[in-house]
């Protein structure tokens, strides 16, 4: 089972600021990473895949990096809509997945 | 537009069994993988199981092998979960969650809105 570990659990940043998410898999997997954000009430949106590709619709201030075993999802300016909880997610063990535990993005 | 629907939550007692459905439409149902995640009220994301388009290649979350069992009916465009040996901490809302690509090893591009299981 690939485990999918992600940090911090909370991050603080002030509107308009840059903010680095990371998610760490327990074995190389590639670039077969997603990063989803869920809101309050909602449920999760895709954003990014294959590490880097942004999904359609999603504003270029959202990017993905990495590969192997380290991957960083970054929002350059943070907007008031941003403030959600962010999730990656592994596919490369397909027909075994597995999501991190969340990073809870909040207003500073 | 891809459209899932979940239905057949409601609430349980410990040790019984809930059979999950999720109707499908807007894509062509037996080109995609399938998914059921969970979230449990307040907390993250957690995948369940997964199935092929033929069903050839299945695969389970540790916490659910040997209780859950995933199919789906391609010509009635539907996706099930049978959950057997039902404990409090299976409730939890449960996705069903469309593949991206053909294939497997994709992104979970669609996802319905949820159905609510509570296991007391």
């Amino acid at each position: 089972e690939i485990v999918m570990t992600q940090s911090p659990a909370t991050l603080s940043v002030s509107p308009g600021a840059r903010a680095t998410l990371s998610c760490r898999a327990s074995q190389s997997i590639s670039t077969n990473v997603a990063w989803y954000q869920q809101k309050p009430g909602q449920v999760p949106r895709l954003l990014i895949y294959a590490a880097s590709t942004r999904a359609t619709g999603i504003p270029a201030r959202f990017s993905g990096s990495g590969s192997g075993t380290e991957f960083t999802l970054t929002i350059s300016s943070l907007q008031s809509e941003d403030f959600a909880v962010y999730y990656c997610h592994q596919y490369d063990g397909w027909p075994r997945e597995s999501f991190g535990q969340g990073t809870k993005l909040e207003i500073k | 537009e891809v459209h899932l629907v979940e239905s057949g939550g409601g609430l349980v007692q410990p040790g019984r069994s809930l059979r999950l459905s999720c109707a499908a439409s807007g894509f062509t149902f037996d080109e995609f993988a399938l998914h059921w995640v969970r979230q449990a009220p307040g907390k993250g994301l957690e995948w369940v199981s997964s199935i092929s388009w033929n069903s050839g290649k299945i695969g389970y979350a540790d916490s659910v092998k040997g209780r859950f069992i995933i199919s789906r009916d391609n010509a009635k465009n539907s996706l099930f979960l049978q959950m057997n040996s039902l404990r409090p901490d299976d409730t939890a809302f449960y996705y069903c969650a469309k593949d991206m690509f053909l294939g497997g090893h994709s992104p979970f591009e669609s996802w319905g809105q949820g159905t609510l299981v509570i296991v007391s």
